[in-house]
């Protein structure tokens, strides 16, 4: 069964600095990965998709990579603000059309 | 905004009673999918309907079950609720040719 883990579950920054975002997966069988955006008490906004034979995908300030043989993705956000303060999710598809979320990351942004 | 719209917001039950909940999504999205999220998790795969039939299934028991309809509206039915069925319940369709999945803003079901 595929597993998805998000690390770290937590994370504060000031305001203007770039970071990073860890996802990692099981099962190397998949068809896409998807980075979402929750909001408390919402529900979920999709930032960017990267199909299986992808390596990364670029919008705005987000850029997103895929590793799929070791298993990882990575959320890189540029310039942060806080505005992006939100719970941070990556999903994996593969077989029987299942979807699998990591539990998330919750990223403060301080002004 | 997604155009996908849930409904009821917010549900209250008590345990063994049974809830339908609603999804409408847009037009042209033949790919519907529910999930479960309880608090603190990420959400949880139940199922995936295509053009009215169930198309991928999560490791959930037989009492969740649910319909897709022509008009691109779809329900999540559950029987004999427990309270560990508490959660967000999201829904999220997919345009045809497109893996990207857009969500609403769920229905939060308690179970007392």
């Amino acid at each position: 069964k595929q597993e998805v883990t998000q690390i770290p579950a937590a994370l504060s920054v000031p305001e203007g600095e770039n970071l990073v975002l860890n996802c990692s997966f099981t099962d190397s069988a998949i068809y896409n990965l998807q980075w979402f955006r929750q909001d408390p008490g919402k529900g979920l906004t999709s930032l960017l998709l990267i199909q299986s034979s992808q390596r990364e995908q670029t919008s705005g300030r987000l850029n997103a990579s895929l590793d799929k043989s070791s298993g990882r993705s990575t959320l890189y956000i540029a310039a942060s603000q806080p505005g992006d303060s939100a719970t941070y999710l990556c999903a994996v598809s593969g077989t029987g059309n299942q979807f699998y979320f990591g539990t998330g990351t919750s990223l403060t942004v301080i002004p | 905004e997604t155009g996908v719209t849930q409904s009821p917001t917010h549900l209250i039950k008590t345990r063994g009673q049974q809830v339908t909940l609603r999804c409408s999504s847009q037009s042209g999205h033949n790919t519907v999918s529910w999930y479960q999220q309880a608090l603190g998790q990420g959400p949880q795969f139940i199922f995936q309907y295509y053009r009215e039939e169930e198309n991928g299934r999560g490791n959930f028991p037989p009492r969740f079950s649910g319909l897709q309809f022509p008009n691109y509206s779809s329900e999540l039915n559950v029987n004999a609720l427990e309270l560990d069925d508490s959660a967000l319940y999201l829904c999220a369709s997919s345009p045809r040719d497109s893996d990207i999945q857009y969500f609403g803003a769920g229905t939060r079901l308690s179970v007392l």
